[in-house]
C-alpha cells in the first residue's frame, strides 16, 4: 500500500527566506505527483503537478522537483511571503488506479515578519 | 463563476441520524470524489464516481454512501453506522479520462460535520 509522508510537519520562518518542503512515498510506480495549497478550513489548491517522465515544474516562486527512484519529491519556495502562510500537501497519483490519489499529511508553514 | 460548491459549511448532527452533504459542480466534470480530512492528518478517499450513475468505494467507505444520478452533483450521506463522523469533508471534482495525463483535481470549500 502507498504511504506518503512529509517531513517536517511544521514549519516557521522569517520573510524572505528560501525553503524546502520534502514528500515520500514508499510505491516507486506513480503516474504523477502533485503539490496542492491549503489555507485554514478551507479547500485545496493546485500549484504544481509532476509527471513521474519529469524531473520538475516551476510556478513562479515555486519549483518541484521528482526523484521517483528514490521515492521523494520537494518544493522549493523562493524568498518566502507572509501570504504563503498555508499547510501544504503532496499527493501521488498511482499507476492503473484512475485519477486515485493518496496523499501526505501535510507541513504546515508560516512565513513571519 | 465555475467551480465547486459544498453545503452547509458547518453541519451539527446528533449521534444516529444520517446527515446528507451536498456537493454540486458547473464545471462540465465526468469525475467526483468525496474525501475525509482528520486534524493532523492527510486526505483520505472515501468514494469516487468517474461518471455518471457509477461510483466505487474508496479507502474508508464504511458508513458513507452516495449517489450520482446528475453529472454535476455527488451528495454524501454519513450515515448512523459510521462510528466517528466528526471531521472535515472535502468534495473534489476532474475531467477524469478525459483530463489524460494532467487530469487535476478541484477542491470545494469544505464542510465540517460535529457530532453532538
Amino acid at each position: 500500500k502507498q504511504e506518503v509522508t512529509q517531513i517536517p510537519a511544521a514549519l516557521s520562518v522569517p520573510e524572505g527566506e528560501n525553503l524546502v518542503l520534502n514528500c515520500s512515498f514508499t510505491d516507486s510506480a506513480i503516474y504523477n505527483l502533485q503539490w496542492f495549497r491549503q489555507d485554514p478550513g478551507k479547500g485545496l489548491t493546485s500549484l504544481l503537478l509532476i509527471q513521474s517522465s519529469q524531473r520538475e515544474q516551476t510556478s513562479g516562486r515555486l519549483n518541484a522537483s521528482l526523484d521517483k527512484s528514490s521515492g521523494r519529491s520537494t518544493l522549493y519556495i523562493a524568498a518566502s511571503q507572509p501570504g504563503d502562510s498555508a499547510t501544504y500537501l503532496c499527493a501521488v497519483r498511482l499507476t492503473g488506479g484512475g485519477n486515485k490519489l493518496t496523499f501526505g499529511t501535510g507541513t504546515q508553514l508560516k512565513v513571519e515578519l | 463563476d465555475g467551480g465547486i460548491t459544498q453545503s452547509p459549511k458547518y453541519l451539527f448532527r446528533k449521534e444516529g441520524q444520517n446527515v446528507t452533504l451536498s456537493c454540486e459542480q458547473n464545471l462540465n466534470h465526468d469525475a467526483m470524489y468525496w474525501y475525509r480530512q482528520d486534524p493532523g492528518q492527510g486526505l483520505r478517499l472515501i468514494y469516487y464516481s468517474q461518471i455518471v450513475n457509477d461510483f466505487q468505494k474508496g479507502d474508508i467507505a464504511e458508513g458513507y454512501s452516495v449517489s450520482r444520478e446528475k453529472k454535476e452533483s455527488f451528495p454524501l450521506t454519513v450515515t448512523s453506522a459510521q462510528k466517528n463522523p466528526t471531521a472535515f469533508y472535502l468534495c473534489a471534482s476532474s475531467m477524469g479520462r478525459a483530463g489524460g495525463d494532467t487530469d487535476t483535481q478541484y477542491f470545494g470549500p469544505g464542510t465540517r460535520l460535529t457530532v453532538l
